[in-house]
């Protein structure tokens, strides 16, 4: 068990900028998750996967973010046209099937800062 | 909607004293409540839950009892440690919701 991985750790790009960051989950895990989490305050839920399908979406996920998960394994993240409100750290965990109590596993996060 | 709140902090304590963490929460249905906590330079980690009413989830000395009838999951450890300093969430997921609704989170300090 290697824990989640993320990637890029950190992340300064200019406004108006894409940017795309990288999950790798836990192998066995087959949901996979997106929160985001901005200074003193708790992550938000972004979308998550069971396998390749997005099931679900928050209303935080405006247009200009896209997630994929190509084939069940490592998950996007993509920004277009990047703001200064998207200055975030954006958090991917990932967890097992067996219902609502799963724990979920998280990366140690990419930080995302917009100048 | 689904809602947890938790006591502010930052909380400062020295060693060996006893620790509460405020946590209630607004739910439809039975939820499963979760404590995480996320220590320096490190990523969110589950360290107890209850996914009922009247459960004690226990973990490292740390405690925490599903009360339905407070909408609460305080945190609480008798004895606290230097190591214990981190930030502390509540969360819950509600069933067949697979999205954990989070606190804002309480940073914990010990000094020796």
């Amino acid at each position: 068990d290697t824990g989640v991985s993320q990637d890029p750790r950190h992340k300064i790009t200019k406004r108006g900028q894409n940017v795309t960051f990288r999950c790798d989950p836990i192998s066995e895990h087959n949901r996979l998750y997106w929160y985001r989490q901005t200074l003193g305050q708790g992550p938000e839920f972004l979308t998550y996967f069971q396998n390749e399908a997005q099931l679900e979406k928050s209303r935080l996920l405006s247009d200009r973010f896209s997630a994929e998960r190509p084939k069940g394994s490592f998950s996007t993240l993509e920004i277009q046209r990047t703001e200064q409100g998207d200055s975030a750290m954006y958090l991917c965990a990932s967890s097992l099937m067996e219902g609502s109590g799963s724990p979920l596993h998280f990366g140690n996060g990419t930080r995302l800062t917009v100048t | 909607g689904d809602s947890v709140t938790q006591m502010e902090g930052p909380v400062t304590l020295s060693e060996e004293a006893f620790l509460t963490i405020n946590c209630t929460y607004t739910a439809t249905g039975y939820p499963s409540l979760f404590w995480y906590v996320q220590y320096p330079g490190e990523g969110l980690q589950l360290l107890l839950k209850a996914t009922k009413a009247d459960d004690k989830g226990s973990n490292k000395g740390f405690e925490a009892t599903y009360r339905k009838e407070t909408t609460s999951f305080h945190l609480e450890k008798g004895s606290v440690q230097v190591s214990d300093s981190a930030v502390y969430f509540c969360a819950l997921s509600r069933p067949g919701a697979q999205k954990l609704v989070f606190g804002q989170g309480t940073r914990l300090t010990i000094n020796p």
